[in-house]
């Protein structure tokens, strides 16, 4: 069974500092996204890593895949207020098109 | 261009009524799904359809049923509604070979059973 694990579930920054989000996932997969949800609102796609080594880049958000170890990280560099959000993993289950999610991480960003 | 449109937002329902949750998509997607979200429990999958006329259970799927008639619209039904399924449902889109795309979400339909 696919188990994707993300840490922290909390956190608490301050504006300027640099921090990241590991998503640890428990068999094969060559598909992995992060997804940003604000409070009340819908999920939107921020990033599709495919292949081993991927990343991508995306203003003060950076994700990379390491499939080899089953690790995604997202780094966040620099926080700012309006990356206050909750921010989800998501495995593709062996190119079955079901998503396996992380339970998130609610990250918040102090002044 | 809509993108994926989710009715109702909101919904009450008593415990043992039934609903039709909708969920319509204009991007000619192949793939729709149905996903709840429970707080803590980041989102798990309900129901899935890779075309019209071909459905596939998720990891949640008790309680729920679904058909896909259309490409376009993929309801996702509460056959006898209890408590446990107040949650708020997502419904997504992806075009085949999904690993370039992602999937595209609609606003959800939070749903309360009393």
């Amino acid at each position: 069974e696919l188990k994707v694990e993300q840490n922290p579930l909390f956190l608490s920054m301050q504006e300027g500092k640099n921090y990241t989000i590991y998503c640890n996932y428990s068999t094969t997969s060559d598909r992995l996204y992060w997804y940003r949800q604000d409070p009340g609102k819908s999920l939107e796609s921020l990033f599709v890593l495919l292949s081993n080594g991927a990343v991508k880049q995306e203003g003060r958000l950076m994700a990379s895949l390491d499939t080899k170890a089953r690790l995604s990280t997202l780094h966040i560099t620099a926080a700012v207020h309006d990356l206050s959000a909750t921010y989800f993993c998501a495995v593709d289950k062996g190119g079955s098109e079901k998503l396996v999610f992380g339970k998130g991480t609610k990250l918040t960003v102090n002044p | 261009n809509a993108g994926v449109t989710q009715t109702p937002k909101f919904q009450v329902l008593k415990t043992g009524q039934s609903m039709t949750l909708q969920c319509a998509q204009d991007m000619n997607h192949e793939y729709m799904s149905w996903y709840r979200q429970d707080p803590g429990m980041g989102l798990r999958l309900i129901h899935y359809s890779v075309g019209a006329g071909i459905t596939d259970q998720g990891e949640v799927p008790n309680g729920y049923n679904v058909s896909r008639s259309t490409t376009e619209d993929f309801p996702l039904r509460l056959l006898s509604a209890a408590p446990s399924q107040t949650s708020v449902y997502f419904c997504a889109s992806s075009p085949a070979g999904t690993g370039y795309y992602g999937y595209t979400f609609g606003s959800g339909t939070r749903l309360t059973v009393v």
